[in-house]
């Protein structure tokens, strides 16, 4: 079973300039989740999807941050315009159904590391 | 908010000793309790998780227990080996009207000595 894909791997981009990036969940899976993953931190909960949906984006910085997942698949995450501490790792993740069900499990892509200059 | 503690946040045991990591939650209808492992640079793994309707699971050399009155729960790794060293992350279930998600603790870093 193919897992959840990512792009770019690695981004560096200078401050106030914007980025995108680009998660394939594993398929099947109708819920989608960003994480932000800073240096020596757990992963961060950004926003859910579940198809094409958002369920939660309370902690997502809206005045900057945005995502859309428009045919409940594929899903990016733009930043616009970037600040020094936007660096880090943001980890998209993928599970069939809501974490609450009885047998469901949350798997993580392998990120795109983004450095801020 | 909903909060993940976690300690220790680093450990460093001999290959063959047991680590023991523990975890504490806030969210008393937290219900889902996965344990990651991330090597540098790489994605996390689950390893092992545990529902609220189990106070043990084990796999192998791997072992979680959960105690729900005391919102607390640990990983416990025995016989350790050097390919064990990484950063393991506990998380827990939240859920409120806008869905279900993970928060996660901020890592317990364990180094395997040979």
């Amino acid at each position: 079973e193919a897992g959840v894909a990512q792009s770019p791997r690695y981004k560096i981009i200078e401050k106030r300039q914007s980025v995108a990036f680009w998660c394939n969940p594993i398929s099947g899976h109708a819920t989608l989740y960003w994480y932000q993953q800073i240096l020596g931190q757990g992963p961060k909960l950004l926003i859910q999807f579940q198809n094409n949906g958002v369920v939660d984006d309370s902690q997502l910085p809206k005045d900057r941050f945005s995502a859309e997942r428009l045919k409940g698949v594929d899903s990016t995450l733009k930043i616009q315009p970037a600040k020094l501490e936007d660096s880090a790792v943001y980890l998209c993740a993928s599970s069939q159904g809501p974490l609450g069900g009885t047998n469901e499990k949350l798997f993580f892509g392998s990120g795109t590391q983004l450095s801020v200059l | 908010g909903e909060n993940v503690e976690q300690h220790p946040s680093t450990l460093s045991v001999q290959e063959g000793d047991s680590a023991v990591i523990k975890c504490t939650y806030s969210d008393s209808a937290s219900n889902y309790f996965p344990w990651y492992k991330q090597e540098l640079g790489k994605r996390p793994q689950l390893i092992i998780d545990i529902r609220s309707n189990v106070g043990e699971k084990k796999d192998q050399r791997i072992a979680v227990t959960l105690n729900k009155t005391a919102k607390h729960f640990s990983l416990h790794i025995t016989e350790t080996q050097p390919e064990d060293s990484a950063v393991y992350f506990c998380a827990a279930s939240i859920r409120d009207q806008a869905g279900t998600a993970l928060i996660f603790g901020k890592g317990t870093t364990l180094s395997v000595s040979s």
